[in-house]
């Protein structure tokens, strides 16, 4: 069965600095994808970055970048440079096996930023 | 390109009713997932649809239940509704094993 641990319920950072939100997964899957979305009060789920077991390289896309360790088997998403608008829920989630599209989530991160 | 669409926002039944939900996939995308998010339970995977079939179903009763179009537009049944249906339910598309992109859910609320 696959797992995912966030152990940061909330986190809180200052306008323009970075913040490091924490994921650990357990599953015995070699192939398996991980997600991290952003969920605001208005309840969509906003994809952020995707990182695939095989991926060699930490993903990143503009302001987010996935902290890919696989042998500790974490996926830490680091946000530099917070903005007001990274307030939010955090959800890291967990795709196991080739072409089994569920995702199994994490309880969460709540997110705020403050000016 | 339109992201994923979700009908009805938000809907009030109430106990023992029934109710359908309606998802519209981002164009070309063929697999439709769908989620229960509730404060207690947090987020669990109801089922997947590819091609029309369902290739995967989470822990949930018999209640639920799913179908996809031809055209990979889905819906989602609960027929005799409970109290602890009362969700956000989102709904969630995907070209085969690719990246997930979620729509802006249904919040169902059941008095």
């Amino acid at each position: 069965a696959q797992k995912i641990t966030q152990t940061q319920p909330g986190m809180f950072v200052q306008e323009k600095e970075a913040v490091t939100l924490d994921c650990t997964y357990d599953t015995s899957d070699q192939s398996y994808g991980l997600f991290w979305y952003k969920q605001p009060s208005s309840g969509e789920m906003i994809f952020l970055i995707y990182q695939g077991s095989y991926d060699e390289q930490n993903a990143t896309e503009g302001r987010y970048s996935l902290n890919f360790q696989k042998a500790r088997k974490s996926a830490n998403l680091v946000i530099s440079a917070s903005q007001l608008g990274d307030s939010a829920m955090y959800f890291c989630a967990m795709r196991a096996g080739a072409g089994f599209q569920k995702l199994v989530f994490g309880t969460g991160t709540r997110l705020l930023v403050s000016p | 390109k339109a992201g994923v669409t979700q009908t009805p926002r938000y809907l009030i039944k109430t106990r023992g009713q029934q109710v359908t939900l309606s998802c519209s996939p981002i164009s070309g995308h063929r697999s439709v997932s769908w989620y229960q998010q509730t404060p207690g339970q947090g987020l669990q995977f109801l089922f997947e649809y590819f091609s029309e079939t369902q290739r995967n179903k989470g822990n949930f009763p018999g209640r639920f239940s799913g179908r996809q179009f031809s055209n990979s537009r889905s819906e989602m049944n609960v027929s005799t509704l409970e109290l602890g249906d009362s969700a956000l339910y989102l709904c969630a598309s995907s070209i085969l094993a690719g990246k997930q992109f979620f729509g802006p859910g249904t919040r169902l609320t059941v008095l």
